[in-house]
């Protein structure tokens, strides 16, 4: 398997620009998670799916930001509009989701966004 | 809630010297998961190491092990024979065992650096 897939691998935009972050989960895995890390917080959990649906977005900063996964192989993270402090770098993991030894998080790469 | 502390911001060892890294955790949980990722200047986390609660044995990945406290709630890893790319941000993690929930609560991270 290729792993989680994310792209673009770095992004630089402008503040106000709408920004949107693709991330494709290992396949057969049923959980899906976004993930912020900045210097200041370390690793947040922003929001996560379960079978395509989101389960707990409570990690999500404001309003500005949302996330989708419209199927099994596909989840965005959109911030529109974006901001300097959104710069950092935004991981996708994914799960199978099952009470074992399996149900580990594996990790994107992960998108160096720079807001200007 | 809970949380997790590590308490060494960074470490340096020399290559081929063993090293261990510290993590203490906050819970009143009693089945829980706790894990080792790497992050090395790639960016990429990469799974180190993980362990069950209920499991009295540490688990152990080649030069990767653990010495798993319940009682004491500590989880360090130590590393032996430490290759220069060892060299990382070392992130200790925990995560509840509960079906359907797998929220990773993520400690600040230690850097470790490994010399010629």
């Amino acid at each position: 398997d290729a792993g989680v897939i994310q792209s673009p691998r770095h992004e630089v935009t402008e503040m106000g620009q709408e920004v949107t972050l693709r991330c494709k989960p290992i396949s057969g895995h049923d959980y899906l998670f976004w993930y912020r890390q900045t210097m200041m917080r370390g690793l947040e959990l922003l929001i996560y799916f379960n079978n395509n649906v989101p389960i707990d977005d409570s990690g999500m900063p404001e309003d500005r930001f949302s996330a989708k996964m419209p199927n099994a192989s596909f989840s965005t993270l959109k911030i529109q509009p974006s901001e300097p402090r959104d710069s950092a770098v935004y991981f996708c993991a994914s799960s199978s989701g099952l009470v074992r030894s399996t149900d580990t998080q594996y990790f994107g790469p992960g998108t160096r966004l720079t807001v200007l | 809630a809970q949380t997790v502390t590590q308490s060494q911001p960074e470490m340096s060892v020399q290559e081929a010297e063993t090293v261990t890294l510290s993590c203490t955790y906050d819970t009143s949980e009693n089945n829980y998961y706790l894990f080792w990722y790497k992050q090395p200047p790639s960016r990429q986390m990469i799974l180190v190491i993980r362990q069950e609660a209920y499991k009295q044995q540490n688990a152990t990945e080649n030069r990767f092990s653990v010495n798993f406290q319940k009682a004491a709630k500590s989880f360090s890893l130590k590393i032996s024979d430490s290759q220069l790319g060892d060299t990382a941000m070392y992130f200790c993690a925990f995560m509840k065992h509960n079906t359907g929930f797998q929220k990773l609560v993520f400690g600040t991270g230690t850097r470790l650096l490994v010399s010629p």
